[in-house]
């Protein structure tokens, strides 16, 4: 079944540092990565769109020059928090879509989530 | 995006069924039903997804209302390592992005 690494799984960093976070997809091409952010105790919130070769699209309220995006190939997609603080710490969470058609074409599969902490 | 309501937890006994009920009652003609589940610190996971008919698969089943209003994910025999939370996503395709609601944080006692 199609799979997403997400790496690393965990990370502390000091605030003001930059981190980055990987996102493979191992064993399909992914023409689109959605990027997600989860507090304690809460849902899944979209951060931002990623399609392969352009820039991503964020949502309302996501700072761009904060959470920079990119997707140069077809597996894999990055996001670097710049200039991290404490209110950053969060689980970050991607996910991929499968390109083509196919029973596995209409599932999202995630990765196993970044937690970051900025102390 | 359609509006979700689902409880925000249920409690099961290990090795019985338990059913999961989620109102989507704006769900527009053309989404699909998708359920994901989430198990503590890790990602969501696809559990099963459905246009009108009922679904099966080998983690669930997915009742699905006749007008499309509601449905109801089944898992046939909880065990404990179905204790997650469950999110029902209404979706014109799973490709596309997802946004997720509350779900409903399933507990399952041995």
């Amino acid at each position: 079944g199609a799979v997403v690494s997400q790496h690393p799984s965990w990370v502390i960093c000091k605030s003001g540092t930059s981190v980055k976070i990987e996102c493979r997809s191992l064993d399909f091409q992914a023409t689109t990565m959605f990027w997600y952010r989860q507090f304690p105790k809460q849902s899944l919130m979209l951060m931002a769109t990623s399609n392969e070769g352009s820039k991503a699209t964020y949502e309302q309220g996501v700072e761009k020059d904060k959470f920079l995006i990119n997707h140069a190939s077809l597996t894999l997609s990055t996001l670097t928090v710049t200039s991290a603080h404490p209110e950053d710490s969060s689980f970050y969470i991607c996910s991929a879509s499968r390109a083509g058609v196919g029973a596995g074409a209409n599932v999202l599969t995630f990765g196993a989530g970044s937690r970051l902490t900025v102390l | 995006d359609a509006k979700t309501t689902q409880p925000n937890s249920m409690e099961s006994n290990e090795e019985e069924p338990v059913h999961l009920p989620c109102n989507h009652s704006t769900i527009s003609g053309t989404d699909y039903i998708h359920w994901y589940r989430q198990l503590p610190s890790q990602g969501p996971e696809y559990v099963i997804h459905g246009l009108t008919s009922n679904v099966n698969n080998r983690m669930a089943s997915l009742a699905i209302a006749e007008d499309r209003k509601s449905s109801t994910l089944i898992l046939h025999r909880a065990t404990l390592r179905d204790a997650a939370v469950y999110y029902c996503i209404p979706s014109p395709n799973a490709g596309n992005m997802l946004t997720f609601g509350g779900g409903t944080r399933l507990m399952v006692k041995p």
